[in-house]
């Protein structure tokens, strides 16, 4: 158990339908960021947030929104799901080591299937 | 082009070494991870390596960075049927950026 907490583990839903991913970072981290997998474009970055703040976008479609809570939770919002958003949505926490090392925690993902 | 790319597979026999490559875009690169992700899990970090360190070693495995070549390869020494999984490498790029950014990720796949 990493510490990161992610719901709902798997999620199936159709096109055109809106659905929500929640994460809980791991006690003590501030940052929580949000990356996509799939096999066709890997590992990229969607969202980074930083005690409540969004501090940085990658690529994030327009559909898709977030936001960290003051209990520092944070929520993907995926809206107009199309076949293509199929994938797994990892959130992932972190601590800065002593080095200035960003170093990620990662949950174990939410696998996403749009039908 | 991707800013940070692996070769997609690698197979070994038990017991051999493994040595997984990596190439980067950014000179600018400050620090250089490898990550392993399992079946069904998420990405666990195994080390990561700072750009002025040419080696780092910890246990079986040892990191070595190229930084004239922008190269990076993790060798796992006497690999285990418990080291298959997917391996990425990552980097912070970009010019001081400190978002990691992921290769595609290699299957090392370990077989008797």
């Amino acid at each position: 158990d990493s510490g990161v907490t992610q719901t709902p583990k798997h999620l199936i839903t159709a096109t055109g339908q809106r659905v929500t991913l929640r994460c809980s970072p791991r006690s003590g981290d501030l940052s929580v960021y949000w990356y996509q997998q799939s096999l066709d474009q890997g590992l990229q970055f969607l969202i980074h947030y930083y005690n409540g703040e969004e501090r940085a976008k990658g690529n994030i479609l327009e559909r898709f929104s977030a936001q960290q809570f003051p209990d520092l939770h944070s929520e993907l919002n995926l809206s107009s799901l199309e076949l293509g958003d199929s994938a797994l949505y990892f959130c992932a926490s972190s601590v800065v080591h002593g080095a200035g090392a960003n170093v990620l925690t990662f949950g174990a993902g939410s696998r996403l299937t749009v039908l | 082009g991707e800013d940070v790319e692996q070769s997609l597979f690698l197979s070994v026999r038990e017991g051999d070494s493994s040595v997984i490559n990596c190439t980067y875009t950014d000179s600018s690169s400050t620090y250089l991870y490898w990550y392993k992700q399992e079946p069904g899990a998420g990405l666990q970090l195994l080390t990561y390596i700072f750009s002025n360190m040419d080696m780092k070693q910890d246990q079986r495995l040892t990191v070595l960075l190229n930084k004239k070549d922008k190269h990076l390869s993790l060798r796992i020494a006497d690999t285990q049927t418990g080291d298959s999984a997917i391996y990425f490498c990552a980097g912070t790029l970009s010019g001081g950026s400190y978002i990691p950014t992921f290769g595609r990720g290699t299957s090392l796949i370990v077989h008797p």
